[in-house]
């Protein structure tokens, strides 16, 4: 069936340290969204990407939609406590026009 | 604006116990969906309703029941729960059209315990 992998599982760094997280899909996608959720606390809805090779930016993070639209990453530049929690990337299969498949997800700690 | 509320946010049941999960939401949404969180699982979609008056089952659906009442409304039934059911479960809506989808909003969960 269709697939959406993340990697790494979980990622460790110190305050101030960029950190990166990978979407891969096992098929083409129509869009990819991204989703932050804090510990104990709901997923919250943080972009959507439409268009193959699409960057975006909001303050320090950066995401970007694969050419073949199959991948997708997010990365935070100089991380800071407030961005401890799990990411996730969500996929929506070209078959499908209402349900995405959620990545396992990528917990990010940030040590001060 | 409230967006998506859910009811009850805590839950403690017996084995065999009975019981509904509420949801609903404010943003005139025509999709919307029950998902479980199990750790190192992510998220599984349990059913999902593509607009009012239709139902359809996802990854994980046995054990459980669904209703779209209204356009509002979607409520998750446990007919016999168990102790592998034991979980936190989030409610999501989505203004989804031909044509793609738009980000999910969440209700803030019910933790839901069998014993």
């Amino acid at each position: 069936g269709q697939q959406v992998m993340q990697i790494p599982q979980y990622q460790h760094v110190q305050e101030g340290e960029d950190f990166t997280t990978y979407c891969n899909s096992s098929t083409t996608l129509s869009n990819i969204q991204w989703y932050k959720q804090r510990p104990g606390g709901h997923p919250v809805f943080l972009i959507q990407l439409v268009k193959s090779g699409e960057v975006k930016k909001q303050k320090r993070l950066t995401f970007q939609f694969g050419e073949a639209k199959k991948n997708s990453s997010l990365h935070i530049t100089a991380t800071q406590t407030t961005d401890v929690g799990t990411y996730f990337c969500a996929g929506l299969p070209g078959t499908s026009y209402d349900k995405v498949i959620f990545g396992p997800g990528t917990s990010l700690s940030v040590i001060p | 604006n409230a967006g998506v509320t859910q009811t009850p946010k805590f839950q403690v049941l017996k084995t065999g116990q009975s019981m509904t999960l509420q949801c609903a939401q404010d943003m005139n949404h025509n999709s919307m969906y029950w998902y479980r969180q199990d750790p190192g699982m992510g998220l599984r979609l349990i059913y999902y309703s593509a607009s009012e008056g239709t139902t359809d089952k996802g990854e994980v659906p046995n054990g459980y029941n669904v209703s779209r009442l209204n356009k509002r409304e979607f409520s998750l039934r446990l007919e016999s729960a168990a102790p592998s059911q034991t979980s936190v479960y989030f409610c999501a809506s989505s203004e989804a059209k031909t044509g793609g989808t738009y980000g999910y909003t969440f209700g803030s969960g019910t933790r839901l315990t069998v014993v």
